[in-house]
Formats: structure tokens, C-alpha cells, sequence
């Protein structure tokens, strides 16, 4: 059975203290590993799409890397404003198998 | 539309009762997904339709739930005899292609089912 399990559940972080979120999976035949963010009561959107192992995307302060069974979301000097549930998914041929996320606030 | 849209926002229903969400897809999206989010759960997946068919149907909960899709556009999330454990934000997804292509998630439907 597909599975994904991030941790840690919940992260809290001053502003400019820098810290990693991770993603293990275990999917078969697994097609990308994304990562999504999600603000409450809106739905989740989209970060980035990591293909293959040693593949590394960035973006503002948010730099996602993936192994052969972990991603890891770091997060460089965060802001207030990257307070959010950040949402790991590994999909197969259509199917997006999601983690349970991790919220992180980051306080000023 | 700019982006996929969703409807009702919210949904306050009694056990027993049938509801229907709603989902507008981004125009010229082939694929479209609906998943379930419980609160401190992760995304559960539904349903996938591409174009008006449905490959997977293999999340559905129960066949108390079904789902359709109409000119390669709208679609109709409907469950039947309302159970409180359906209580859940149903969030709706679409897509240029298959998974190639970054989902763009609605701002999903509350249903409450008191």
C-alpha cells in the first residue's frame, strides 16, 4: 500500500531560524514526489514537482531535495508570512498519495 | 474561470440527507480529482476523471458516494444518505494532463452532517 509520513506534525520557528521538514514514502512506481502548500480554508497549492533522486528545486526561501526514500522541505530564514501546512505528496501514474502535512508557524 | 471553483463553500446537512457539491474545473483541464481532508488527516483520494470517464473510482467510500463528470467540464461529487463520519472538507482538483502536470486545487467544500 502507497504511504507518505511526514514530520514533524507541527513546527514552530523564530523568524530567521532556518529548519527542515520531511517526507518519507514508500510508492510503487512512483511518477514524481511534489510538495504543496495549504493556508486554512483554502485549498492546497502547488510548490514543486521533484522527478528523480539528487534533484533539487528552490524558491524564495524553500529549497525541496529528494533521495530514494525521503524529500526534505528546508526552509531558509523563514518569515511570518511562510506560516502554513506544508503537504507532501508521491503520485504514481495519476494518483497523489498525501502526507498529513506539517504546520509551521513562524513567529516575529 | 482563473482558477477551479467550488460550490457550496459550505454544507451543514442532517444525517439521512443527500447532498451535491460541485466543482468548475480550469477551462481546457483534461483531468479532474476530487480528494477528502478530515481534520488532522491527510488528503484522501476519491475519484479521477479523465474527460468524462472515471479510470479510478477506487476511493470512493462507499456506494453511497458517486461522482460525475459532463462535457469534459463541471463535475458532481453526490453522496447519498448522509452519515456524520462523511463530514470532511471535499476538495475538487484539475489538470492539463495526467500527474506530468501540477494540480490546481478549489478552495474545497465544508460538509457538516449533524
Amino acid at each position: 500500500e502507497d504511504q507518505v509520513t511526514q514530520s514533524p506534525e507541527a513546527l514552530r520557528l523564530q523568524e530567521g531560524e532556518s529548519s527542515s521538514l520531511n517526507c518519507s514514502y514508500t510508492v510503487s512506481g512512483l511518477r514524481g514526489l511534489f510538495w504543496y502548500r495549504q493556508d486554512p480554508g483554502k485549498g492546497p497549492e502547488f510548490l514543486f514537482t521533484l522527478y528523480s533522486a539528487g534533484e533539487e528545486k528552490e524558491k524564495e526561501r524553500l529549497k525541496a531535495t529528494l533521495t530514494k526514500k525521503e524529500s526534505f522541505l528546508h526552509i531558509t530564514a523563514p518569515k511570518p508570512e511562510d506560516s502554513a501546512t506544508y503537504l507532501c505528496a508521491a503520485g504514481n501514474d495519476y494518483k497523489l498519495s498525501f502526507g498529513a502535512g506539517t504546520t509551521v508557524t513562524v513567529r516575529a | 474561470g482563473a482558477g477551479v471553483s467550488q460550490s457550496p463553500s459550505n454544507k451543514v446537512t442532517e444525517k439521512g440527507k443527500d447532498v451535491e457539491l460541485r466543482c468548475d474545473p480550469i477551462s481546457g483541464h483534461t483531468a479532474l480529482y476530487w480528494y477528502r481532508q478530515s481534520l488532522g488527516q491527510g488528503l484522501e483520494f476519491l475519484i479521477y476523471f479523465q474527460g468524462n470517464s472515471a479510470p479510478d473510482k477506487s476511493g470512493l467510500p462507499s456506494d453511497r458516494f458517486s461522482a460525475e463528470r459532463t462535457g469534459g467540464s463541471v463535475s458532481t461529487l453526490t453522496i447519498q444518505r448522509t452519515q456524520q463520519e462523511d463530514s470532511a472538507v471535499y476538495l475538487c482538483a484539475s489538470s492539463r494532463y495526467r500527474l506530468d502536470e501540477k494540480l490546481f486545487f478549489g478552495s474545497g467544500t465544508q460538509l457538516s452532517v449533524l
